[in-house]
């Protein structure tokens, strides 16, 4: 258990409201990812970031912004949600081992009507 | 853009019996990392096995296996005495870069068989 959780799990909004998703972990790993992920597109990466207010752009980041004040948290923001966003998004972090495998967060699953 | 293929979209195999999942990845760097996570239907994401670029022998990890071909850049996984449980969608990726940035594959769906 790689002691990361993910706020909230299920989330149903509208087209134009802001959206934001909390990932948190109990375990101080310097690297927090988000990706997204859709049918026929395995998971892509949104943002990550490699530490307290260090954070930069993954394959599919137009709409989103990101935050990260604490080591525990990193926050997904989308500033105008559209429907194009509807996807299930998963936090993961880096172990921190010699392997560096990314452990997954169990997922949100939001719904932009 | 970089690319991981998965051609099977879908796989059967009987139980007990061994299974194979293709992956071929494009990169041009030197070093990186392969991997393979199950996703059951209840959507999780579950890490399987890790290969190193640099890495001399394959990965093992109990009834799984990474058949690491370098200079064909594939990584396929291979699953022994395949169970019940083990019917899921299986992702191939492939880290780069210091973040260790992940891209992954389309993923394979494997349905075990009695």
């Amino acid at each position: 258990d790689a002691g990361i959780t993910q706020s909230p799990r299920h989330k149903v909004t509208e087209t134009g409201t802001p959206v934001t998703l909390r990932c948190h972990q109990t375990e101080n790993h310097r690297y927090m990812y988000w990706y997204r992920q859709d049918p026929g597109h395995g998971l892509r990466l949104i943002h990550y970031s490699y530490g307290v207010k260090d954070t930069d752009k993954g394959e599919v980041s137009d709409g989103y912004s990101v935050s990260r004040s604490k080591t525990e948290d990193f926050l997904l923001t989308l500033e105008s949600a559209t429907s194009s966003q509807t996807s299930v998004y998963f936090c993961a972090i880096a172990s921190g081992t010699s392997k560096e495998t990314q452990y997954f967060g169990p997922g949100t699953r939001l719904l932009v009507l | 853009a970089q690319k991981i293929t998965q051609t099977q979209p879908g796989m059967f195999v009987q139980e007990k019996e061994a299974v194979t999942l293709d992956c071929t990845y494009d990169t041009s760097d030197p070093s990186y990392g392969l991997f393979w996570y199950k996703q059951p239907s209840s959507g999780e994401m579950i890490f399987l096995i890790y290969q190193g670029s640099y890495d001399q022998q394959n990965a093992t990890e109990g009834r799984y296996s990474l058949n690491f071909q370098k200079a064909r850049k594939s990584a396929n996984l291979v699953i022994s005495a395949s169970q019940l449980g083990d019917s899921a969608m299986y992702f191939c990726a492939r880290s780069t870069g210091t973040a260790s940035k992940l891209t992954f594959g389309t993923g394979t769906r494997l349905q075990v068989t009695l």
